[in-house]
C-alpha cells in the first residue's frame, strides 16, 4: 500500500462546477497535510494545508479533514479552466516528520 | 524579494559527467529539501538538512551529494553514479520545524545529452 494515495484522473469537471479531490494516507500518526497545484512544467504551489479533523476554507478552496478514516480532500468551487493542474496530496508523517507526497490528481476544467 | 532561487533551470549532464544544481533561499528559513519528480509521478526526497553543517538521507540518496555550509544554500550534486538522472529536481525550504509548509523554488530540469 502506497503512503499517500490518490486518482491520478484526469478529473473532468465543466467550468463553475465543484471539483472534489481525494487523497488517503497510511501512517494514522500524520499531524499536517497539504494541498499543492502544480501546472505542466512548473513547480508545485501551496493551496491549502489543515492541521484539525474537520474543513478550512479559503476562499474557492476548501480543505477537508479526517483522520478516523485517514482521508483528506480538497474541494474547488466555481471551478475555472485557470484551475486545470495536477494537484499534489502530501502529508507529513507522524514518525518521521518527512513530507510524503501522492502522485497527484490531473484536473481538467472544461469551458 | 523573498525566494527560494534554483538555478539553473536547464542542465545537460554528459557520461561521467557531475553536476551541481544550486538552490538559495533569502527567507531566513532554517530547514531545506531536495526533491526528484519523474513524469506522471510525485515528488520524491533526496536529501534534506535542518539545520547548517547537517543533513540527512532521504529515500533515494543514492548518486546524489549535498553540503549545507551557509543557512542559504543547499547545493545538490548529481554524480556519475547515479544512471538516471534526467528528472525535474526541485528545492524546497520551510521555517522552523513542526507544521509549517514547505515553499518551492522554480525547479531545474536535467537531462542526458
Amino acid at each position: 500500500q502506497k503512503e499517500v494515495e490518490q486518482n491520478s484522473g484526469p478529473l473532468s469537471v465543466p467550468e463553475g462546477a465543484i471539483a472534489s479531490l481525494n487523497c488517503t494516507y497510511s501512517d494514522r500518526g500524520s499531524q499536517s497535510f497539504f494541498w499543492y497545484r502544480q501546472y505542466s512544467g512548473k513547480s508545485p504551489e501551496l493551496i491549502m494545508f489543515i492541521y484539525s479533523n474537520g474543513d478550512k476554507e479559503d476562499g474557492r478552496f476548501t480543505a477537508q479533514l479526517n483522520k478516523a478514516s485517514q482521508y483528506v480532500s480538497l474541494l474547488i468551487r466555481d471551478s475555472q479552466p485557470s484551475d486545470s493542474a495536477t494537484y499534489l496530496c502530501a502529508v507529513r508523517g507522524g514518525a518521521t516528520n518527512k513530507l510524503i507526497f501522492g502522485t497527484g490528481t490531473l484536473l481538467a476544467v472544461q469551458p | 524579494d523573498g525566494g527560494i532561487t534554483q538555478s539553473p533551470k536547464y542542465l545537460f549532464r554528459k557520461e561521467g559527467q557531475n553536476v551541481t544544481l544550486s538552490c538559495e533561499q533569502n527567507l531566513n528559513h532554517d530547514a531545506m529539501y531536495w526533491y526528484r519528480q519523474d513524469p506522471g509521478q510525485g515528488l520524491r526526497l533526496i536529501y534534506y538538512s535542518q539545520i547548517v553543517n547537517d543533513f540527512q538521507k532521504g529515500d533515494i540518496a543514492e548518486g546524489y551529494s549535498v553540503s549545507r555550509e551557509k543557512k542559504e544554500s543547499f547545493p545538490l550534486t548529481v554524480t556519475s553514479a547515479q544512471k538516471n538522472p534526467t528528472a525535474f529536481y526541485l528545492c524546497a525550504s520551510v521555517r522552523g520545524g513542526g507544521d509549517q509548509p514547505q515553499h518551492f523554488g522554480d525547479g531545474t530540469r536535467l537531462s542526458i545529452l
